[in-house]
């Protein structure tokens, strides 16, 4: 079964930094592109960035273009989400989730790690 | 962006019931739309991918259907453990957007 835990998540004032991980396991991480969903409950659901399987293509929500980077290590079998210039409104659950083929739904999802952005 | 709008927000639903989830596209999406269901605390979970293809493991009593800009979610006699929230997506382009959710609950 497919493994995906995210880490990183914490407390951090408006304009601070954060930097996500997700560990996949149990697949082969290269074959496969990858994203990060957050979910607060005012907004429900809301797709952050996609990344492609060999790390050459980036897509990101307009709300994080310029703050929010995606990353793969795929030697590691790891995603990340280095995220600046936080805001209020990025206070969310941050998932990883794995998407087949790029656009494609997200098959498999980590738990979430939560992100708390407080001034 | 492509918006998705999910009818109804709750819908009050008893053991054996048959239900009906609607989503509609602000754009044609052909059948690029996918649903979700998420149980408190936890991740979503693909239940349909391409408006009407179940996703593996997924119970029969789940189906799909539409295309364009109309689609619908149906379970056909809904089990105790479908009391859940169910969220619609579109990935018609890379700018994914969800629907806001229907959260089924016990009448």
């Amino acid at each position: 079964e497919v493994q995906l835990v995210e880490s990183g998540g914490g407390l951090v004032q408006p304009g601070g930094s954060l930097r996500l991980s997700c560990a996949a396991s149990r697949f082969t991480f290269n074959d496969y592109w990858m994203a990060w969903v957050r979910q607060t409950p005012g907004k429900g659901l809301e797709w952050v960035a996609s990344i492609k399987y060999d790390g050459s293509e980036m897509f990101y929500v307009d709300s994080v273009k310029g703050r929010f980077t995606i990353s793969r290590d795929n030697a590691k079998y790891s995603l990340y989400l280095q995220m600046d210039s936080l805001r209020d409104a990025d206070t969310a659950v941050y998932y990883c989730a794995r998407d087949d083929r790029g656009p494609w739904p997200f098959d498999s999802w980590g738990q979430g790690t939560l992100v708390t952005v407080f001034s | 962006d492509i918006q998705m709008t999910q009818s109804p927000s709750t819908l009050s639903t008893s053991v054996g019931d048959r239900v009906t989830i609607t989503c509609r596209a602000s754009q044609n999406i052909n059948s690029w739309l996918a649903w979700y269901q998420q149980k408190p605390g936890k991740a979503p979970k693909l239940l349909i991918y391409k408006a009407s293809n179940l996703e593996s493991g997924v119970p029969s009593r789940f189906s799909g259907s539409g295309s364009g800009t109309q689609f619908t979610l149906t379970i056909s006699s809904l089990q105790p453990d479908d009391f859940a929230t169910y969220y619609c997506q579109q990935y018609h382009s890379y700018s994914y957007t969800f629907g806001q959710g229907t959260r089924l609950e016990v009448k």
